[in-house]
């Protein structure tokens, strides 16, 4: 059975600062791995996805890795912003016809001024 | 773009009553989830669906059934509602190994 923990679950920061959220998953057998953003009472809106033969992809000031062997995605946010202020999950597709997603718990962002 | 619509945004309902939740999708879609959302706890998996009319159970099935009678429409049935099933219900979609698209969930309460 996947399992996805996210490392830390809380985190603040000044503005400014480049971070680092991980993402740990036991099971490399998956399609790909994407990260989210989810703004409190709001659904979760897609960052970045990268498929399993790919190794990071970029958005803007956003970078995402990922290390099949051991389990491991980054999501790096460069000179963060109040209005990074969110909670961030990683999800894993299992590979396989019936296809499961399994979420993190995720990390809640806090940019300060 | 990729649409996911669930049918409400906020739904207030008796407990012991059957409660229907509806996900529509636009982008011809494989899969489809849905999942609970509940403070501490994240999201956890219901019930998804990788073709028509096939479903596989997910973390947390009991109380819950689903349909998908046709490939843009996952619904979520609670067939006798409790308190304990108050919480946020987020449903997504996805191609087979593809980005998954999240509706803008439905906040249900039961009383």
């Amino acid at each position: 059975k996947q399992e996805v923990t996210q490392i830390p679950a809380a985190l603040s920061v000044p503005e400014g600062e480049n971070l680092v959220l991980n993402c740990s998953f036991t099971d490399s057998a998956i399609y790909n791995l994407q990260w989210f953003r989810q703004d409190p009472g709001k659904g979760l809106t897609s960052l970045l996805l990268i498929q399993s033969s790919q190794r990071e992809q970029t958005s803007g000031r956003l970078n995402a890795s990922l290390d099949k062997s051991s389990g491991r995605s980054t999501l790096y946010i460069a000179a963060s912003q109040p209005g990074d202020s969110a909670t961030y999950l990683c999800a894993a597709l299992d590979a396989g016809t019936a296809s499961k997603l399994t979420f993190g718990t995720g990390t809640r962002l806090q940019v300060t001024l | 773009d990729v649409k996911v619509t669930q049918s409400s945004r906020y739904l207030v309902k008796r407990t012991g009553e059957k409660v229907f939740l509806e996900c529509v999708q636009d982008m011809d879609h494989e899969n489809m989830f849905w999942y609970r959302q509940d403070p501490g706890l994240g999201l956890r998996l219901i019930y998804f669906s990788y073709d028509v009319k096939m479903k596989e159970k997910g973390d947390i099935p009991e109380g819950y059934s689903v349909s998908r009678e046709k490939k843009e429409r996952f619904s979520l049935i609670l067939e006798s509602a409790s308190t304990n099933q108050t919480s946020m219900y987020l449903c997504a979609s996805s191609l087979r190994t593809g980005e998954a698209f999240f509706g803008q969930g439905t906040r249900l309460t039961v009383v």
